[in-house]
This record gives C-alpha cells, structure tokens and sequence, in this order.
C-alpha cells in the first residue's frame, strides 16, 4: 500500500515562514489535500489538489508537489497556526485515500 | 451551511456492538460519497470506510473489513456505521466526512464521536 511519511514535528517563530513535507514514491503524480487540526477540533482542509486553497483560507497557506515531496508552506505565520498538519492522497490501486502520519507545527 | 453531525459513541465491551450516525445538513447529500475516518487518542488520521452515492461502491480499510458495515439512507441525509466485534484498538473518536468523488479532499468533516472499547 502507499506511503505518506511527514515529520513529527516543525517548529518555526512568529512571522517566519513553515515548511512541512509529505514524501511519497512519486507523489508529484497524485493529488495531494492537507489538513489542519487543532487541539479537540474536527480537521479542516487547507490546501487541495496540491496547491489549491478553499473560500476562506488565508493566501499564507500554500502548496506544491513535485517528484517525491510535496510541500505545504505556511507564510508569516501566527500563533493560531499552531496544529498538527496531515497530508492525503488517493491509493489508485486500492481506490483507498491514505494519510500522513501528521505534523505538529509548534511556533515558538 | 454545511454540516456533519455524528453521534452513537460510547463506552462498549469487548467483543460489543454500537452503531454510528451521521446527520448531514446544508447540502444535497445524495450527490457526495461519504466516509468514516478514525483517530485514536493522540494518533494520527486512519481511514476507515467509505461509500458512493447509491451505495453500489463500498470499500473498507484492512482492519475493519468483516467487522463493520457502512451504510447510508439518502432519504434521511444519514450515514452510518454499525461495528460489531469491537477490540481496544477500535477505541477512537470516529468522524464522518463528505468527498465529490475519488482523489477529492474530504470537506467538510464532523466533530467526531469518541468511541470506547474497554472492559
């Protein structure tokens, strides 16, 4: 079955800029989603097919996906960007989506 | 606006039963497939289970299949999960998710329902 691997953990300060990978044998084939969850609260998504932002996101939050990698970044970022970020895909050879292990974005 | 709620939780026995729903809102619900998606105490995301409009296409994750049952009732905008032979490791709190279609992104989610499998 695929494999999304992510870092446990980023840490970045206020204002600076965060970045949180999600590797995969050639990802830069798939569509990639992100996820952002806060402590006690349902995931919400942030950034879809790869790059692609919902109504309501904010322009900070930005994706890219090439090769092995793909990338969420996380522009100026604010204390209430602190939570743990989850990458997904679509296992085309089973049809099951499959997820990041997770990221914990700390900001110091 | 859009909304998932899901509800059934609870604290079951081994080897117990407990069903789930999930009450959508806000949108046409036959149109979207619908998925279970599972998070045990300080883990990450596990999918569980999903299913298509009509329901012809259901799939399972490995470690349910056999044991649970998606389904949902388009007249009733629910969906719903019935989990038999529950283990310690089915301790979690289940959410209830809505995607267009396969490689879409699930959106929006549920608040989930925290489910107990303890003696």
């Amino acid at each position: 079955s695929y494999v999304l691997t992510q870092p446990p953990s980023v840490s970045v300060a206020p204002g600076q800029t965060a970045r949180i990978t999600c590797g995969g044998n050639n990802i830069g084939s798939k569509s990639v989603h992100w996820y952002q969850q806060k402590p006690g609260q349902a995931p919400v998504l942030v950034v879809y097919d790869d790059s692609d932002r919902p109504s309501g996101i904010p322009e900070r939050f930005s994706g890219s996906n090439s090769g092995n990698t793909a990338t969420l970044t996380i522009s100026r970022v604010e204390a209430g960007d602190e939570a743990d970020y989850y990458c997904q895909v679509w296992d085309s050879t089973s049809d099951h989506p499959v997820f990041g292990g997770g990221t914990k974005l700390t900001v110091l | 606006q859009v909304q998932l709620v899901e509800s059934g939780g609870g604290l079951v026995k081994p080897g117990g039963s407990l069903r789930l729903s999930c009450a959508a809102s806000g949108f046409t619900f036959s149109d979207y497939y619908m998925s279970w998606i599972r998070q045990a105490p300080g883990k990450g995301l596990e999918w569980v289970s999903y299913i298509s409009t009509r329901g012809s296409t259901i799939f399972y994750s490995d470690s349910v299949r056999g044991r649970f049952t998606i389904s949902r009732d388009n007249a009733k905008n629910s969906l719903y999960l019935q989990m038999n032979s529950l283990r310690a490791e089915d301790t979690a709190v289940y959410f209830c998710a809505r995607f267009r279609l396969l490689l879409a992104p699930f959106d929006p989610w549920g608040q989930g329902t925290l489910v107990t499998v303890s003696s």
